[in-house]
């Protein structure tokens, strides 16, 4: 059974250029969670959806940032417009339940 | 303001050695995870506990949850240097959405052979 799969596990932009961020959640699991983990500090919710919904966007901020899981196909953040306060690791999670299981991160540099 | 307190950030030790790493909040939470989380990669779970006063055994680590859900204390016995890495205690505080997972600042374990 696969784990949590995430892509690509590296991406370099240049300021102002948009990043896409892919999680596919393990099978079975219909809740999808993503974290930041910026340098020195530790992981931050941002967001949870479930299957074409949002649930719990608090840790999402305002401007730039958005985050779908469709029907069919991978769960996707993106963020326009980045800038390099950006550069981080994204980490998504999936679960059945109670538990959460992590991708390995997409670590994002922005230029 | 954290709201999970870690402690230590920080333990270097011998291979052999025991520690401790406690999760203190001031928050009751309905359950916590403890997570290990190598360099370059994603946290990967370790165990998951519910019940005030609960005891996991892994091995050679054993978790505690305080009775009133407030902490918890993660023990390893004769640590040894494949121990070495990341452990995050996380949960989702009583009153918020239950995916939305709260951590700590993390300690950092080295054991030198």
């Amino acid at each position: 059974n696969a784990g949590v799969m995430q892509n690509p596990r590296h991406l370099v932009r240049r300021r102002g250029q948009e990043a896409r961020l892919r999680c596919s959640p393990m099978k079975g699991h219909s809740h999808v969670y993503w974290y930041r983990q910026l340098p020195e500090e530790g992981l931050k919710f941002m967001v949870y959806l479930q299957k074409e919904n949002i649930i719990d966007e608090s840790g999402m901020p305002k401007e730039r940032f958005s985050a779908e899981f469709p029907k069919e196909g991978p769960s996707i953040l993106r963020i326009q417009q980045v800038v390099r306060g950006d550069s981080a690791a994204y980490f998504c999670a999936s679960s059945g339940g109670l538990e959460q299981y992590f991708g390995p991160g997409t670590r994002l540099t922005v230029t | 303001t954290q709201l999970l307190e870690q402690s230590p950030q920080f333990l270097s030790i011998q291979e052999g050695e025991n520690l401790t790493v406690y999760c203190n909040s001031s928050s009751v939470f309905s359950s916590l995870q403890w997570y290990r989380q190598e360099p370059g990669e994603g946290p990967v779970l370790l165990v998951t506990v519910v019940t005030g006063g609960e005891v996991k055994k892994l091995k050679r680590l054993t978790f505690q949850f305080g009775d009133a859900r407030k902490d918890s204390s993660l023990h390893i016995t004769a640590a040894q240097p494949g121990d070495t890495g990341l452990y995050l205690c996380a949960g989702a505080p009583r009153g918020t959405s239950y995916g939305k997972l709260t951590f700590g600042q993390g300690t950092i374990l080295t054991v030198h052979p």
